[in-house]
């Protein structure tokens, strides 16, 4: 399967701790996005890479949070010093930039999440 | 950013045709409508995109009016396993550069046996 990989699925961690997620990107997406999602409501969006460029943070992104995308593939989410308003399902999700009319209009393609729970 | 409404929620029972509007007033010239289906636990699933008229695929059918300001997700026969949360979503293309797509709460779809 050559979709988008996120591990780890799950991870729980204590107040206070860093956590770090990956992403997978599909190999031949140029673009990689980060997105948190919260029970009830839908992805919101965190960040986005056009390669390894972070070309857009959103406000959702505080100081604690950082992501790479080191060589424009696989990427990385940090977060230090974790707090319990953190626990959310962090989602990762991929397209290509496409040509103007082309097959793929900026369709995302997504993981299946990592699911954050902070005690 | 076109804002774009839908029903928070719907109920179906299985085997009839379930049909899901969205109204996206402030839509542009250049964006297209796109719906995805996400289950419990696992990200959004891209369903079907459209720009004008009618677009059929093996999953559904999505319908847009002339002018544009609606378009309706329509599932043929639905099961218990079409029961998801549906998105509706408007962005141009992406070619000319990034443009963030925002999710609304969607449309949890029920469907009862």
């Amino acid at each position: 399967d050559t979709g988008v990989s996120q591990n780890p699925r799950h991870k729980i961690t204590k107040r206070g701790q860093n956590v770090t997620f990956r992403c997978d990107p599909i190999s031949e997406h140029n673009r990689l996005y980060w997105y948190r999602q919260t029970l009830g409501q839908g992805p919101e969006f965190l960040t986005y890479f056009q390669n390894e460029a972070q070309l857009e943070k959103s406000r959702l992104l505080s100081d604690r949070f950082s992501a790479e995308r080191p060589k424009g593939s696989f990427s990385t989410l940090e977060i230090q010093r974790t707090e319990q308003g953190d626990s959310a399902m962090y989602l990762c999700a991929s397209s290509s930039a496409g040509l103007a009319g082309g097959p793929t209009k900026n369709i995302q393609y997504f993981g299946a999440g990592t699911r954050l729970s902070v005690l | 950013l076109a804002k774009t409404t839908q029903p928070i929620s719907m109920d179906s029972y299985e085997g009839q045709e379930v049909n899901i509007t969205c109204s996206h007033n402030n839509i542009a010239t250049n964006d297209y409508i796109t719906w995805y289906q996400q289950f419990p636990s696992q990200g959004p699933r891209f369903i079907i995109q459209g720009y004008k008229t009618k677009v059929t695929n093996e999953v559904a059918s999505l319908f847009i009016p002339a002018d544009r300001k609606s378009s309706t997700l329509s599932l043929p026969r639905v099961s218990l396993s079409d029961t998801a949360v549906y998105y509706c979503l408007v962005g141009d293309d992406g070619s000319g550069g990034y443009q963030k797509v925002t999710f609304g709460i969607g449309t949890k779809l029920q469907v009862i046996p």
